[in-house]
């Protein structure tokens, strides 16, 4: 497809797990986005790639997330020992760069830590 | 501190109708606005959007306003049709085109 996909569509874990969340970016984009929506709540910024480089990780709520992207295309998020308040969907979206600001969204991964 | 607000979380109007949703602001360096519309299980696609130094623009039945002083933006929906319901996320852009956006409103039109 020529849309941006994410792995898993859905994610149950136990607390105190770790999870990896992927996301394939549109073919070309060079930025990339991560933002998570809790429930009943807007979409919250967490870092953007320009490349392969983060040059904003102010969104990433503590030092359990992390996140990284490779060959200019796919990108994982990564939260450690998760906590039910990480509960929520993950979305990723790319652009073709600062130049153009439409964000082009995935499906997103629903998050569930019991 | 939200910075972007939607204060109407629902909003329900009749087909053929205008639906208009609304959107504050705070920061008075956001310089480019979008809509975005989301349906269950999909992610945000993007709708229509206004940079700051215009106050309207248009996109077939779709209008955004933007008033800088009051720091608001509105979306006009003209006529509103049953495949327009959805929720609806206004967002600003920040340096580096990271997005804030607003809770969204869930609009419902009935046919």
């Amino acid at each position: 497809g020529a849309g941006v996909s994410q792995s898993p569509s859905n994610k149950v874990t136990e607390k105190g797990k770790d999870v990896e969340l992927r996301c394939d970016p549109i073919s070309g984009h060079t930025a990339l986005y991560w933002y998570r929506q809790r429930l009943g709540q807007g979409l919250e910024f967490l870092i953007y790639f320009q490349g392969n480089s983060a040059p904003d990780k102010s969104g990433l709520p503590s030092d359990r997330f992390s996140a990284e992207r490779t060959g200019e295309s796919v990108s994982t998020l990564t939260i450690q020992r998760t906590q039910q308040e990480d509960s929520a969907v993950y979305l990723c979206a790319s652009s073709k760069g600062r130049a153009d600001n439409e964000q082009f969204f995935g499906p997103g991964t629903r998050l569930t830590v019991l | 501190d939200q910075q972007v607000k939607q204060n109407s979380p629902s909003l329900s109007v009749q087909e053929g109708r205008i639906s208009i949703l609304n959107c504050d602001y705070t920061n008075s360096m956001f310089d480019y606005f979008l809509w975005y519309k989301k349906y269950p299980a999909e992610g945000p696609t993007f709708l229509i959007s206004i940079s700051s130094i215009k106050d309207k623009n248009e996109d077939g039945r779709f209008t955004v306003f933007l008033n800088k002083s009051a720091k608001h933006l509105s979306l006009h929906i003209v006529p509103s049709q049953p495949g327009d319901s959805a929720v609806y996320f206004c967002a600003a852009e920040e340096y580096g085109n990271k997005l804030v956006f607003g809770a969204g409103t869930i609009l419902r039109v009935k046919s």
